[in-house]
């Protein structure tokens, strides 16, 4: 089946400095794949996505390109502020029948960013 | 704009007792979902549904039932709550299954089993 893997957290890093969060993937066919990120006490919002091989997936400073070859789908940003403090989770979207619709998330890298 | 709203937001239950977590969305969107979030595992789909009168499961379905009269409302029922159901739970929907439309999130409900 589908599943995803990130790198673990917590990720400290101070104001400014720049930020990869590894994610990598396994699914059958060409599946969606998403960043969300979640802020202390809410739910889940969608940060970028990307749908097909080569895509970039961009919002807020973020980025992260859809990675065929190496089934990977990282993000990055080049300068993180105090507010980007969150829980951050890769998701794939499967498109295959018994996965169809169905978001599969990884684990959540906790991000701490320090003045 | 309300999008996707939970009831309640915090739960303390003991164990073999029932309840139902409430799920509203106003944006007349066909797919719903359950999921529960546990720390070192992200977030693992209980049950889904494509639409109104239509409700299958997801990954962890055991112990949870759900039904989906209309297309607003999608209640998550715990039967008879055991402490491996403490967790938080949200609920999600996106306008369907088979395009790429983001999934809108509730803001949980955190519910403690004792």
């Amino acid at each position: 089946g589908n599943s995803v893997t990130q790198m673990e957290g917590p990720v400290t890093l101070s104001e400014e400095a720049f930020l990869t969060i590894n994610c990598t993937y396994t699914a059958t066919g060409y599946p969606s794949l998403f960043w969300y990120v979640q802020y202390p006490g809410e739910g889940l919002q969608l940060l970028l996505k990307a749908t097909k091989a080569d895509d970039k997936g961009s919002n807020k400073g973020f980025e992260a390109t859809y990675r065929k070859e190496t089934t990977s789908f990282h993000l990055e940003k080049g300068s993180v502020q105090v507010s980007d403090s969150a829980v951050y989770f890769c998701a794939l979207r499967g498109l295959t029948t018994d996965s169809w619709g169905k978001l599969q998330f990884g684990a959540g890298t906790q991000v701490v960013v320090t003045p | 704009n309300a999008g996707v709203t939970q009831t309640p937001k915090f739960q303390v239950l003991k164990t073999g007792q029932s309840m139902t977590l409430q799920c509203a969305q106003d944006m007349n969107h066909e797919y719903m979902s359950w999921y529960r979030q546990d720390p070192g595992m992200g977030l693992r789909l209980i049950h889904y549904s494509v639409g109104a009168g239509i409700t299958d499961q997801g990954e962890v379905p055991n112990g949870y039932n759900v039904s989906r009269s209309t297309t607003e409302d999608f209640p998550l029922r715990l039967l008879s709550a055991a402490p491996s159901q403490t967790s938080v739970y949200f609920c999600a929907s996106s306008l369907d299954s088979y395009s790429n439309q983001p999934q809108h999130f509730g803001d949980g409900t955190r519910l403690s089993i004792l």
